[in-house]
C-alpha cells in the first residue's frame, strides 16, 4: 500500500515550457487536491477533485490545470511556465471530507 | 472565508512542554486538525479534534478547543529534538470538501 505518490521528486522548467505533475494515491479515495507550498504561506490550494470526471477551482488556480480521467490518479499541468510558479506542490487525498493524506511533495524550480 | 492564525515560530529546550497555539475565525468548523511537516516531506495527521469536545490527549500530545474563543492549543510533553518540524493547524466546515491551512509554526527545538 504506496499511499500517495506524486512524479516527479525534482523538476527545473524554463520560462514558457510546459510540464505534468502526475499524483497516484491507491486508496480508493473520492477526492484529491493539489496544493502549492511557498515559504510563510502554508499550504494554498490550486484545484480539486471531489470524484472521477470532477474537477473544481481552489485559492489560487490561474495557471494550471487539471484532470481526473481515473479515480486513482489527479494531474496538475503547467501550461506555460513562470517564475512565480516556483514552488513545492503537494498532492493529498480522502476518503470523505476528513483526514487527508499528503504525498512526498514535487520541488519545481522555474527559470 | 475561514482564517486560521498561528504564531510562525517556537523555541523551546529539550524536555520542556511546547504550547502552539491557532485561531480560527469561522464558528461551524467542525474539524480541527494538527499536521506535522518535518523537513523535506509531506505532512503528517498527528491528532485532531472534532468541535463538540474540549480536550483529547494522545500519549505525548493533548489538543485543548476553546470553542467560544475559537482558540485551539497543541501541546507537546516532554518535548524531544524529533519533534522539530513544522505545525499546521487545519479547520474544516462540517461537509466541506475544503479545509483550511494555517501557515504553520516552526517548532525547534534545542538541547
Amino acid at each position: 500500500n504506496a499511499g500517495v505518490t506524486q512524479t516527479p521528486k525534482f523538476r527545473v522548467l524554463k520560462t514558457g515550457q510546459s510540464m505534468t505533475l502526475l499524483c497516484a494515491q491507491d486508496m480508493n479515495h473520492e477526492y484529491m487536491y493539489w496544493y502549492r507550498q511557498d515559504p510563510g504561506m502554508g499550504l494554498r490550494l490550486i484545484h480539486y477533485s471531489v470524484g472521477e470526471g470532477t474537477t473544481a477551482k481552489g485559492e489560487v488556480p490561474d495557471g494550471y490545470n487539471v484532470s481526473r480521467l481515473k479515480k486513482q490518479n489527479f494531474l496538475l499541468g503547467l501550461e506555460s511556465a513562470a517564475p512565480s510558479q516556483t514552488s513545492v506542490y503537494f498532492c493529498a487525498s480522502s476518503l470523505t471530507t476528513d483526514t487527508q493524506y499528503f504525498g512526498p511533495g514535487t520541488r519545481l524550480t522555474v527559470l | 472565508g475561514e482564517d486560521v492564525e498561528q504564531s510562525l515560530f517556537l523555541s523551546v529546550r529539550e524536555g520542556d512542554s511546547s504550547v502552539i497555539n491557532c485561531t480560527y475565525t469561522d464558528s461551524s468548523s467542525t474539524y480541527l486538525y494538527w499536521y506535522k511537516q518535518e523537513p523535506g516531506a509531506g505532512l503528517q495527521l498527528l491528532t485532531y479534534i472534532f468541535s463538540n469536545m474540549d480536550m483529547k490527549q494522545d500519549q505525548r500530545l493533548t489538543v485543548l478547543l476553546n470553542k467560544k474563543d475559537k482558540h485551539l492549543s497543541l501541546r507537546i510533553a516532554d518535548t524531544q529534538t524529533g519533534d522539530s518540524a513544522i505545525y499546521f493547524c487545519v479547520v474544516a466546515p462540517g461537509g466541506s470538501y475544503i479545509p483550511t491551512f494555517g501557515r504553520g509554526t516552526s517548532l525547534i527545538v534545542h538541547p
